[in-house]
C-alpha cells in the first residue's frame, strides 16, 4: 500500500509562490499526480510525473524524485482563485491513492 | 466533448437500503475508477474497471460492488447501507492504457439517514 503525506494547510499572499510537498512510500510506482479541488467540486487534473525532474505547465510546476519518494507542486503568481485543496496521488496497479490534501488559502 | 457524467447528483437513503450509482465515462475512455470521499478519510479508492474487467479493488467491505458494461458505462452498488456510507462518490475515466490523465465526474452525494 501507500503512505502519502502532505501538509494540511498553507496560506500565502496573492502574487506570491507556494510550494506544496508530498512524500510517499509505495511498493510499486506508476506515476504521481496532482489534482486541484475547489470546495463542493470534483478534482481537476493539474500534473503528472513519472520520471525524475520538473514538469512545468504555466503557473504550475511539479517535481519528482523517485529515489526520495518526494514530489512538490509549485504554484507561482498566486491568484485568489487558486484557493483550493491540492491533492497528491500515487498510481500503482491502476489504483490512485490520494493524500489527505493541502488546503491553500490565498490572501489579498 | 462531453465530460464524465454521474447520476444521480444527490441521493438520500435509509439505513439497510441499497443504492446504485451510475457513471458514464468520456467517449473513447475504457477505464472507470470509483472513489469515496469523506471529510475524515479523504479520497479512498474503491475499484477500477477496464473493458468490463475489474483490475484492482480497494479495502472496502463486500457490500460495495461494481460492474462495467460493454459501452464502458459503470455502476457501483452499495447494499445494506450504513450511516458511515454517507459520502461523495466520485468516478474517474481514462483511456486506461498507460495514459496520464484521469477525469473526474461531479460525483454523487449520498446521505444515509
Amino acid at each position: 500500500g501507500q503512505n502519502i503525506d502532505q501538509p494540511t494547510e498553507m496560506t500565502a499572499t496573492e502574487g506570491a509562490i507556494v510550494q506544496i510537498n508530498c512524500t510517499y512510500q509505495t511498493s510499486g510506482f506508476n506515476g504521481l499526480f496532482w489534482y486541484q479541488q475547489h470546495a463542493g467540486e470534483a478534482p481537476t487534473f493539474l500534473s503528472y510525473n513519472v520520471l525524475d525532474g520538473l514538469e512545468e505547465k504555466g503557473r504550475f510546476s511539479s517535481f519528482l524524485s523517485r529515489s526520495k519518494g518526494y514530489s512538490y507542486l509549485l504554484l507561482k503568481e498566486l491568484q485568489m482563485k487558486d484557493s483550493a485543496s491540492y491533492l497528491c496521488a500515487v498510481m500503482e496497479d491502476y489504483k490512485l491513492s490520494f493524500g489527505a490534501g493541502t488546503t491553500v488559502t490565498v490572501r489579498a | 466533448k462531453a465530460g464524465v457524467t454521474q447520476t444521480p447528483r444527490y441521493l438520500i437513503k435509509t439505513r439497510g437500503q441499497q443504492v446504485t450509482l451510475s457513471c458514464s465515462p468520456i467517449s473513447g475512455h475504457r477505464s472507470v475508477s470509483w472513489y469515496q470521499q469523506t471529510p475524515g478519510q479523504g479520497l479512498q479508492f474503491l475499484f477500477e474497471y477496464f473493458s468490463e474487467t475489474q483490475r484492482n479493488k480497494g479495502n472496502f467491505p463486500g457490500r460495495f460492488s461494481g460492474r462495467q458494461f460493454s459501452n464502458s458505462r459503470s455502476e457501483m452498488n452499495v447494499s445494506t447501507l450504513e450511516l458511515g456510507d454517507s459520502a461523495l462518490y466520485l468516478c474517474a475515466s481514462s483511456k486506461g492504457r498507460g495514459d496520464t490523465e484521469a477525469f473526474f465526474g461531479q460525483g454523487t452525494r449520498l446521505t444515509v439517514v
